[in-house]
C-alpha cells in the first residue's frame, strides 16, 4: 500500500526566503506525481504535475524534483512571498484510478 | 465548463437526514473521483468512476454512502441518515482517461457538509 509522507508538517519563513517542502513515498511505481495548493476552507489548486518519466516541472518561483527510484520529490519555492502561505500537498497517482495524499505544509510566510 | 463545478458549496443538515451532493466535471473527462476531508485531516478517497466501466467503491465507509455518475457527465454523492461524522468537506476531481499516468487531476472547489 503506497504511503506518502510531508516534511516537514508546518514551516513558517520570512517573505524573501527560498525554501524547500519534501514528499516521499513508498512505492516507487508510480504513474505521476502531482503537487496542489489549499488555501483555508477552499478546494485543491493544482500546482505541478510531473510525470513518472520526468525530472523536474518548473513554473514561474515553483519548481518540483522528482527521484523515481529513492522515493522522492522536492518542491522549492523561490523569493517566497506573503500570498503564498497555504498548504501544500503532494499526491502520488500509482494506479491510474486513485490519488494517495501526504498530509501536507502548512506554509506561513511572514511580511 | 473551464472547471469542475460542486454544488451546494454549503450544506447543513440535522442528524439522520439524506443529503445529495452533485459534481460536474470538466467536459471531456472519463474519470471522476470523490474525496473527503475531514477538518485538519488528509484526502481519504471514496469512489472511482472510468467511463462506462464500474465504479472502485473501495473508499466508501459504510452502506449510507452511494455514488452515481451516467456515463461521462454529473456525478452525484448521496450520504444516507446523516451522522456528525460524516461533516468534512467532499472534493471532487475529475481528469482525462488515466491509463498513461500523463493527466492529472482537477479538483472541485468541494461541499463542506455539516451535521447538526
Amino acid at each position: 500500500k503506497q504511503e506518502v509522507t510531508q516534511i516537514p508538517a508546518a514551516l513558517s519563513v520570512p517573505e524573501g526566503e527560498n525554501l524547500v517542502l519534501n514528499c516521499s513515498f513508498t512505492d516507487s511505481a508510480i504513474y505521476n506525481l502531482q503537487w496542489f495548493r489549499q488555501d483555508p476552507g477552499k478546494g485543491l489548486t493544482s500546482l505541478l504535475l510531473i510525470q513518472s518519466s520526468q525530472r523536474e516541472q518548473t513554473s514561474g518561483r515553483l519548481n518540483a524534483s522528482l527521484d523515481k527510484s529513492s522515493g522522492r520529490s522536492t518542491l522549492y519555492i523561490a523569493a517566497s512571498q506573503p500570498g503564498d502561505s497555504a498548504t501544500y500537498l503532494c499526491a502520488v497517482d500509482n494506479a491510474g484510478n486513485m490519488l494517495t495524499f501526504g498530509g501536507g505544509t502548512r506554509l506561513m510566510v511572514k511580511p | 465548463g473551464a472547471g469542475v463545478s460542486q454544488s451546494p458549496s454549503n450544506k447543513v443538515t440535522e442528524k439522520g437526514k439524506d443529503v445529495e451532493l452533485r459534481c460536474d466535471p470538466i467536459s471531456g473527462h472519463t474519470a471522476l473521483y470523490w474525496y473527503r476531508q475531514r477538518l485538519g485531516q488528509g484526502l481519504e478517497f471514496l469512489i472511482y468512476f472510468q467511463g462506462n466501466s464500474a465504479p472502485d467503491k473501495s473508499g466508501l465507509p459504510s452502506d449510507r454512502f452511494s455514488a452515481e455518475r451516467t456515463g461521462e457527465s454529473v456525478s452525484t454523492l448521496t450520504i444516507q441518515r446523516t451522522q456528525q461524522e460524516d461533516s468534512a468537506v467532499y472534493l471532487c476531481a475529475s481528469s482525462l482517461a488515466p491509463t498513461d499516468g500523463g493527466y492529472g487531476y482537477t479538483f472541485g472547489s468541494g461541499t463542506r457538509l455539516t451535521v447538526v
